[in-house]
């Protein structure tokens, strides 16, 4: 199977554009999650899609969104962009089962490197 | 809440010796523990997780770690290290029944020659 992946691999933006990063999960993966990495704050959970709906969500403001098609790919869309947006954001998908499966290994992908000027 | 603590920021040791990396978590319910890997310009690789069970649990590359219940602790071991396990480690805590996952800052390992 292939693995999760993440387009672009590489972005640079300037303040206030948004930006739309998006995810192909694992085949068969119906759950997808997004994760901002940044050296101060570390690895912060954003939020997670299953079955097109959202299920959790992390501590971030409005201006981060997201959505999941019926083929499970998943799209992250920053809004009103600033200098503290600049991170690797991660992608990763799992299967969560019919149990929910809280525990079912995560997927990540290679991730998209935002910077923002 | 939900928290991890990686205790040491940087791990530097040689080759062939044994590394250690601590984790602390707080949680108030039952909890699910990981640790990943990051290699550079990579994604996070599951390197092991706890469910349930044996408190002793063995992963990839020669990795294992133990979970303590009542320190709270999910420690990561490896006898014998080598240059290739040079990488950023993170241990990661899941509530049962909660998709939500909280990451440790991370431990950076350096295995020099």
């Amino acid at each position: 199977k292939a693995g999760v992946t993440q387009t672009p691999r590489y972005l640079i933006k300037t303040r206030g554009q948004q930006v739309t990063l998006s995810c192909s999960p694992i085949s068969g993966h119906r759950s997808v999650s997004w994760y901002q990495q940044t050296p101060g704050q570390g690895l912060q959970f954003l939020f997670e899609y299953f079955s097109e709906t959202q299920r959790n969500k992390g501590n971030f403001p409005g201006r981060f969104s997201g959505r999941q098609f019926s083929n499970s790919r998943s799209e992250m869309n920053v809004s009103t962009l600033e200098l503290g947006d600049s991170a690797l954001y991660l992608c990763a998908s799992r299967d969560r089962g019919q149990q929910g499966g809280a525990y079912n290994e995560q997927f990540f992908g290679p991730g998209t490197r935002l910077t923002v000027l | 809440a939900q928290s991890v603590t990686q205790l040491d920021s940087q791990v530097p040791v040689f080759e062939e010796a044994p590394v250690e990396l601590r984790c602390n978590y707080s949680s108030s319910v039952s909890v699910y523990l990981f640790w990943y890997v990051q290699y550079p310009n990579q994604g996070l690789q599951l390197l092991l997780k706890y469910l349930s069970g044996s408190t002793l649990v063995k992963g990839i590359n020669g990795f294992e770690a133990e979970f303590n219940k009542s320190q709270t602790s999910f420690h990561l071991r490896k006898p014998s290290v080598h240059i290739s396990d040079t990488a950023e480690y993170f241990c990661a805590v899941r509530v049962y029944n909660n998709n939500d996952m909280r990451f440790g800052a991370g431990t950076r390992l350096t295995v020099k020659p």
